[in-house]
């Protein structure tokens, strides 16, 4: 597609309920991240993948976060037994090799967990 | 610990006045900083890269700066469609992750 597109835009989960986000990047983009932004806050590093590979999840604020990106395009960051403190929008960000870190951002899922 | 400190947190400005935005940085092995504009519910869009002290550029009404120590963007007669958060980030290391300020809030009114 044109651009990096996520899903859903919008996801309202219980405390405790599992979730799934997913991105799609731009075709052929070989790096993906992760970032969490907080309301009024830069956006936070998650991971990164360079196709299938997980490079760097440093960002995982515990394990409760788990991202795939198995065939080295789609994405999914999956959050289990979800806390207040996971409400936040989730990005997603490609860019076309390991050295280009002009990324294109998607618009995010905006989660809320109640 | 890398820092990014973004000043003023936000500001209002009259069409036509112009003013810069400031991006404080600690960071060591700096290998570029990045400006992006962030408009309500979107994500951030990609402005500029800077990659050394002195190095400066330009688009439309927009100008980015870099020193050892900080970035500035100057904006120039701004209108109202230059609101938006403007974030600054700065990649470091051999690492691909970039470190990104609190953001400035610039509110441009007609």
């Amino acid at each position: 597609g044109a651009g990096v597109s996520q899903s859903p835009r919008y996801k309202v989960a219980k405390r405790g309920q599992d979730v799934a986000l997913r991105c799609d990047p731009i075709s052929g983009h070989v790096s993906l991240f992760w970032y969490q932004q907080a309301l009024g806050q830069g956006p936070e590093f998650l991971t990164y993948f360079q196709n299938e590979a997980q490079l760097d999840k440093s960002g995982l604020p515990s394990d409760r976060f788990f991202a795939e990106r198995p065939e080295g395009s789609v994405s999914t960051l999956k959050i289990q037994r979800t806390q207040q403190e996971d409400s936040a929008v989730y990005l997603c960000a490609s860019s076309v090799d390991s050295h280009n870190y002009g990324y294109t951002f998607g618009s995010g899922t905006r989660l809320t967990v109640v | 610990e890398d820092q990014v400190t973004q000043s003023p947190e936000a500001l209002r400005l009259q069409e036509g006045e112009s003013s810069s935005l400031n991006c404080s940085y600690t960071v060591s092995g700096l290998r570029g900083l990045f400006w992006y504009r962030q408009d309500p519910g979107k994500g951030p869009e990609f402005l500029f890269t800077l990659y050394s002290a002195g190095e400066e550029k330009e688009k439309e009404r927009l100008k980015a700066t870099l020193t050892k120590k900080e970035s500035f963007l100057h904006i120039t007669a701004p209108k109202p469609e230059d609101s938006a958060t403007y974030l600054c980030a700065v990649l470091r290391g051999a690492g691909n992750m970039l470190t990104f300020g609190g953001g400035t809030r610039l509110m441009v009114k007609p």
